[in-house]
């Protein structure tokens, strides 16, 4: 398996314009997440998914951040407007945690990440 | 989750053990320990987890205490490469969130 995928790698932006983040999980994993991760708050959990449905999305810092998981391998963060606050690396992650195995399988398998730069 | 506490930074010699601590007081029965670290310019990985037992894989030996308020991360032979942050990390209840501190900086030194 290729693992997570994530495009672009790289990303620079003007403040205002809409961006958007793409990842592929690997196959066959039920939950998939977004973090974002900075200097100064470290990795920050935004939203996450499971079997496509999102579960909290309790981290999503604004209404101009949505994310969405039209199908079992794909999803997208996207933010509208940007801002160069939201300059970051935006990682997204895949599990593949059952509800029997509860947290005896928080293995989290992470993609390359994003580096965003909104100027 | 749980709350964990690390120190900020160590060091280590090449081809030594590095020996990383971290406290989780409030830990809970049926909760886990997870270790994951982040090399330079990439995504967490995934390192070991325990519940009670001593732990060990290709990468690492996890060693809990009794009471299961400390446990250490243990790399036989440290390598450069294994110049990372290592976040300690107590999941709690169903839905497998990972929240992240800070971690420990692992610098390996020729």
């Amino acid at each position: 398996d290729a693992g997570v995928i994530q495009s672009p790698r790289h990303e620079v932006t003007e403040m205002g314009q809409e961006v958007t983040l793409r990842c592929k999980p690997i196959s066959g994993h039920d939950y998939l997440f977004w973090y974002r991760q900075t200097m100064m708050r470290g990795l920050e959990l935004l939203i996450y998914f499971n079997n496509n449905v999102p579960i909290d999305d309790s981290g999503m810092p604004e209404d101009r951040f949505s994310a969405k998981m039209p199908n079992a391998s794909f999803s997208t963060l996207k933010i509208q407007p940007s801002e160069p606050r939201d300059s970051a690396v935006y990682f997204c992650a895949s599990s593949p945690l059952s509800e029997a195995a509860m947290n005896d399988n928080e293995k989290l398998f992470f993609g390359s990440g994003t580096q965003l730069s909104v100027l | 989750d749980a709350k964990t506490t690390q120190p900020t930074s160590m060091d280590c010699a090449e081809g030594r053990a590095a020996n990383l601590p971290c406290n989780h007081s409030t830990i809970s029965g049926n909760e886990y320990v997870y270790w994951y670290r982040q090399i330079h310019s990439q995504g967490p990985q995934y390192i070991i987890h325990g519940l009670k037992n001593n732990e060990t894989n290709e990468m690492a030996s996890l060693i809990i205490t009794e009471d299961r308020k400390s446990s250490t991360l243990i790399l036989p032979h440290a390598t450069l490469r294994d110049t990372a942050v290592y976040y300690c990390i107590v999941p709690s209840g169903y839905g497998n969130k990972l929240v992240f501190g800070a971690g420990t900086i692992l610098r390996v030194k020729s």
